[in-house]
């Protein structure tokens, strides 16, 4: 079964701090690996993507971290603010437009 | 824009019941989906549509029914409501034309099966 395991369930992080959520895949056809941010009450929103072909893609505090050898990625949020707590889910896709979802970490931000 | 809507916001069922959650979305995207979201499982696809009068099964399907007669409508419909159906259901799309993967969700139906 294609999975996609994350880790931690829950993150907690002082203000300033790095935060950082690990995935891990099985699927070596999988080609689109998106974060994906939820606060309460609301839908997910798509935070950032990386494709296999690079190793890292970097936007503003967040950072994609991608081992394809180890079918692992990363989420690293730099400098993390209290605004920044929320739901944080990475997924899988295989050019098919249908994601496989970790099954999310809870990040809070300690001011 | 208004993006993707969701109707209702809450309901509370009865075991038996049936129920239509409505799901619009006004950016022309040919692929919508539904799924469910429960604590500690992520998101889970029920059902998906790749364009109108196209629709297939995704990963818990049994016990709703979806039908795709618009672009920008995709109901799912819960047949015979029951307790483990209890949870938070969002719709989203995307536009695969552009070769773009990002969904983009609706707020969510918090659904009670009691």
């Amino acid at each position: 079964q294609q999975q996609v395991k994350q880790s931690p369930q829950s993150l907690i992080v002082q203000k300033g701090g790095i935060s950082i959520i690990n995935c891990a895949y099985e699927n070596t056809a999988f080609d689109y690996f998106p974060w994906y941010q939820q606060f309460p009450g609301k839908g997910p929103a798509l935070l950032i993507a990386i494709r296999p072909d690079v190793s890292e893609k970097k936007e503003g505090r967040f950072t994609i971290s991608f081992n394809k050898s180890a079918k692992q990625f990363s989420l690293h949020i730099m400098d993390s603010q209290p605004g920044d707590s929320a739901t944080y889910f990475c997924a899988a896709s295989r050019s098919n437009y249908q994601l496989i979802w970790g099954a999310g970490t809870k990040l809070i931000i300690k001011p | 824009n208004a993006g993707v809507t969701q109707t209702p916001k809450f309901q509370v069922l009865k075991t038996g019941q049936s129920m239509t959650l409505q799901c619009a979305q006004d950016m022309n995207h040919e692929y919508m989906s539904w799924y469910r979201q429960d604590p500690g499982m992520g998101l889970r696809l029920i059902h998906y549509s790749v364009g109108a009068g196209i629709t297939d099964q995704g990963e818990v399907p049994n016990g709703y029914n979806v039908s795709r007669s618009t672009t920008e409508d995709f109901p799912l419909r819960l047949l015979s409501a029951a307790p483990s159906q209890t949870s938070v259901y969002f719709c989203a799309s995307s536009d695969p034309g552009h070769n773009s993967y990002e969904q983009y969700f609706g707020p969510g139906t918090r659904l009670t099966v009691t």
